[in-house]
């Protein structure tokens, strides 16, 4: 069991390029989340996604934007890189049962924009 | 403003000592959970509450929920060098997202 699976693991990108963040989970959850995480800052969400074909903004979607084709996959795309990108990003699925969220959590993507 | 406050931002201590790291909020929660994360990888969860005033335990590490359901906190009792990570507090209210503090940054020293 992968459980969430999170592509590359590191990547270094020029200002104006675009790359897209890979994201797979393997248990079947129907929300899928994407996370930064800025040293100090905790986590921000940035787009959240409550089955294939529903997605949603979070607190900080400005430059992104997410597809979900299907259950498993949830890819987030980045549009002209900008130095603020740089960032850990975490990608999340959740199971939801009796009002109670458990979440489990990728390994993370290091993104420097330079 | 940030809806989860986690204090202390920082802690370091020995080894075998006991530590108390709290979040608090101005909001209720329907639940609040804990996680921690270790250095290049993802949040682990810890523990989930749900009730207002439930206490939980898993090994040294007990939690609690506040009687209102506004804050919680992580207690653990003779701490060692593997408790060392970030630990983060998350809440949910109604159906929207979980939210997250900034997290307390442990650091337990053999």
């Amino acid at each position: 069991n992968a459980g969430v699976t999170q592509t590359p693991k590191f990547r270094i990108l020029k200002i104006g390029q675009s790359m897209t963040l890979q994201c797979t989970q393997d248990m079947n959850h129907n929300y899928m989340y994407w996370y930064r995480q800025d040293p100090g800052m905790g986590l921000k969400l940035i787009y959240y996604s409550v089955g294939a074909g529903i997605t949603d903004k979070g607190e900080v979607p400005n430059g992104y934007n997410v597809s979900r084709s299907t259950t498993e996959d949830f890819p987030l795309r980045l549009e002209l890189a900008a130095p603020s990108q740089t960032s850990v990003y975490f990608c999340a699925s959740t199971q939801y049962s009796g009002g109670v969220y458990e979440q489990y959590f990728g390994p993370g993507t290091r993104l420097t924009v330079t | 403003t940030q809806l989860l406050e986690q204090s202390p931002q920082f802690l370091s201590i020995q080894e075998g000592e006991n530590l108390t790291v709290y979040c608090n909020s101005s909001s209720v929660f329907s639940s609040l959970q804990w996680y921690r994360q270790e250095p290049g990888e993802g949040p682990v969860l810890l523990v989930t509450v749900v009730t207002g005033g439930e206490v939980k335990k898993l090994k040294r590490l007990t939690f609690q929920f506040g009687d209102a359901r506004k804050d919680s906190s992580l207690h653990i009792t003779a701490a060692q060098p593997g408790d060392t990570g970030l630990y983060l507090c998350a809440g949910v209210i109604g159906n929207t997202p979980l939210v997250f503090g900034k997290g307390t940054r442990l650091s337990v020293i053999a």
